[in-house]
């Protein structure tokens, strides 16, 4: 079974611009998490997405949003990108809602903002 | 809101030591997960503990619940250099839309 895909892998942008990232869960999933991770933050929740329903939302301001399609992917949007954004996006998928389930992490988005 | 406090931040240990980090929250837990994620690579699930006083056992590492599901421990038994890299706790509440948060986690060093 592929594991949990994310793309692109690296990403450089600047100020200003808007960003989409695309995560693909392992087949059969119906929950998406997206998490920002950072050197000094550790991983910080965005949001949860569950059978196309956002079901949880971290404290990030509405620069930050995301979807979930019929199949499951989902993406997150960054507007208005800043200098601190620059970090690891992680996705992860689970069977059930993450509360009761095991995460599957794919391998991240690096956004570099410059 | 659910806060949790994962200690130490770091940890130094010489090949063969035990290492423990504890895992702590303001409310009661619906479960916990604990994950570990190697230097340049992403979280990967180790656990998860649902009942009051819970403890499982995975070769060396050995996971602890709390009687009243507020704490957890994760223990390493005799490390070794291939369990460096970062430990987390991942908990869910059970208030609150039933978030799942993360812990700061544990950075383990293990000097050969």
């Amino acid at each position: 079974k592929a594991g949990v895909t994310q793309t692109p892998r690296y990403l450089i942008k600047t100020r200003g611009q808007q960003v989409t990232l695309s995560c693909s869960p392992i087949s059969g999933h119906r929950s998406v998490s997206w998490y920002q991770q950072t050197p000094g933050q550790g991983l910080q929740f965005l949001f949860e997405y569950f059978s196309e329903t956002q079901r949880n939302k971290g404290n990030f301001p509405g620069r930050f949003s995301g979807r979930q399609f019929s199949n499951s992917r989902s993406e997150m949007n960054v507007s208005t990108l800043e200098l601190g954004d620059s970090a690891l996006y992680l996705c992860a998928s689970s069977f059930l809602p993450t509360s009761t389930d095991t995460q599957y992490f794919g391998p991240g988005t690096r956004l570099t903002v410059l | 809101g659910q806060q949790v406090m994962q200690i130490p931040q770091y940890q130094h240990v010489q090949e063969g030591e035990d290492f423990t980090t504890y895992c702590n929250s303001s409310t009661t837990l619906s479960n916990i997960q604990w994950y570990k994620q190697r230097p340049g690579g992403h979280p990967v699930f180790l656990i998860q503990l649902v009942k009051s006083g819970e403890v499982k056992k995975q070769k060396r590492l050995t996971f602890q619940f709390g009687e009243a599901k507020k704490n957890s421990s994760l223990h390493i038994t005799a490390t070794q250099t291939t369990d460096v890299g970062t430990y987390f706790c991942a908990a869910a509440g059970t208030t609150g839309g039933f978030k799942t948060i993360f812990g700061a986690g544990t950075r383990l060093f293990v000097k050969a």
